[in-house]
């Protein structure tokens, strides 16, 4: 299986930082690689697919990019409903795997 | 807009089987370009593919659960479920069924629409 490891897994920022958050990958995995948002209680949100390309309807301060075994998520300016856990999950072969979660809290 | 909704006990006994399904409202199994998928998220934890399948191919399960796992559709009923056999306390978890987007000229699969997510203890 392929291993995803994201880091920090946890952050405390404020409002309107800047953030961003890494997911490496234990061998290549192209551009195969989606992030989510999950708020408590919650479902999980897709945020951005294949590496950088977004959702529809997710704010374009969210942004993704990087290839091969190393990605970033980036949040250009945090809103305060941006404070949730995320994942990145690998779909470039079975099983998909996700990273272990980052959880971003306010300051 | 695509709404999936998870159905079944909320409670099972050791050595039995869990048994979910996933009704599709305002979409269809049938649809060519998704596949439908379960994962799960035992309480506190991060979370884990379970399997997916196309409404006219063959299940793709995670090895880890493999010998355990049945995945099908039902096309008429517009619903696919989950068979999860001889459980232990390690799977109580939420479990989500998801539809898997299949990328054409983008690379991958994405799990684009989630159902709410049903929580399922194990335990007698």
């Amino acid at each position: 299986d392929i291993q995803m490891t994201q880091s920090p897994s946890s952050l405390s920022a404020s409002v309107g930082d800047r953030v961003t958050i890494t997911c490496r990958a234990s061998e290549s995995i192209s551009r195969y690689l989606n992030w989510y948002l999950q708020k408590p209680g919650k479902a999980p949100k897709l945020l951005i697919f294949a590496a950088s390309t977004l959702q529809s309807g997710v704010p374009s301060r969210f942004s993704g990019s990087g290839s091969g075994t190393d990605f970033t998520l980036t949040i250009s300016s945090l809103q305060p409903e941006d404070f949730a856990t995320y994942f990145c999950q690998q779909s470039y072969s079975t099983p998909y795997t996700f990273g272990q979660g980052t959880k971003l809290e306010i300051k | 807009q695509l709404q999936l909704q998870e159905s079944g006990p909320d409670l099972v006994k050791p050595s039995e089987t869990l048994s979910l399904t996933c009704t599709v409202s305002d979409g269809s199994v049938t649809s060519i370009s998704h596949y439908w998928g379960w994962i799960r998220q035992p309480p506190g934890k991060g979370l884990e593919w379970i399997g997916s399948i196309y409404y006219s191919g063959s299940p793709s399960y995670n090895p880890s659960l493999k010998s355990r796992v049945t995945i099908s559709v039902d096309r008429s009923k517009n619903q696919f479920s989950l068979r999860l056999r001889t459980v232990t306390a390690a799977d109580t978890a939420v479990y989500y069924c998801a539809r898997e987007y299949k990328g054409i000229g983008v690379p991958g699969t994405w799990l684009d629409s989630w159902g709410q997510g049903t929580l399922v203890a194990v335990s007698s």
